[in-house]
């Protein structure tokens, strides 16, 4: 399984764009870049998913530069209630996905 | 729509006590399904996954086990809990497509005295 390293906290203020990059040096060929969000006491929430270029969808959107070696997920104009913990992950088809520490991103009013 | 159910909600167990926590998943067939552990405050770290009835692989040697006897049933075990068990129990699920999306489960909060 790739590794991927990312910040262990982040914080934000209410409207602001926020954007937390993963490094994933030993990205293989074959692996997909994943973000994830979770709250506390629930299970993580599947946020977006890339291969290469840029993904986005109704809630963020995901930068992934021609190397892969890294991955930038952004999250528009945030609000309160995306104060979570967000994952990066890497995987191909191997069935497992490893979620390391994730990073805990704080909105203040 | 595919539902996942974990159950209980929360257990707290004595030390050397044995456990059984059941995940069941709803609306879709031949599901890949994992078990993760969350300590407080940490990442989720994978136990065991089966991409079929019968199949377990495990990640973390320790003394839990998992068994899966039907294709929709999942089951985490253990014949004496340690203190160290402790945390929030994750079941999942993921298809066989190309995406590589996970849908968790409630969570069971187990605590060890």
């Amino acid at each position: 399984l790739a590794k991927t390293t990312q910040p262990i906290s982040m914080d934000s203020y209410e409207g602001q764009e926020v954007n937390i990059t993963c490094s994933h040096n030993n990205i293989a060929t074959n692996d997909y870049i994943t973000w994830y969000q979770q709250f506390p006491s629930q299970g993580p929430r599947f946020i977006i998913q890339g291969y290469k270029t840029k993904v986005t969808n109704e809630v963020a959107s995901l930068f992934i530069p021609a190397d892969r070696k890294s991955s930038t997920l952004s999250l528009p104009r945030v609000s309160l209630s995306d104060t979570a913990v967000y994952y990066c992950l890497v995987g191909g088809n191997d069935y497992k996905l490893s979620f390391g520490a994730g990073t805990t991103v704080t909105v203040r009013a | 729509s595919q539902t996942i159910h974990q159950w209980p909600a929360t257990l707290v167990q004595p030390v050397g006590s044995p456990l059984s926590l059941e995940c069941t998943v709803e609306g879709t067939s031949n599901p890949n399904l994992y078990w993760y552990r969350q300590a407080a405050g940490r990442g989720l770290q994978l136990l065991f996954y089966s991409v079929g009835i019968g199949q377990i692989s495990s990640e973390v040697p320790q003394n839990l086990s998992a068994s899966r006897p039907q294709d929709r049933q999942f089951i985490l075990s253990s014949k004496k809990l340690l203190l160290s068990d402790s945390g929030f129990y994750l079941c999942a699920w993921r298809g066989d497509g190309p995406s590589h999306e996970q849908f968790f489960g409630p969570g069971t909060r187990l605590t060890v005295l």
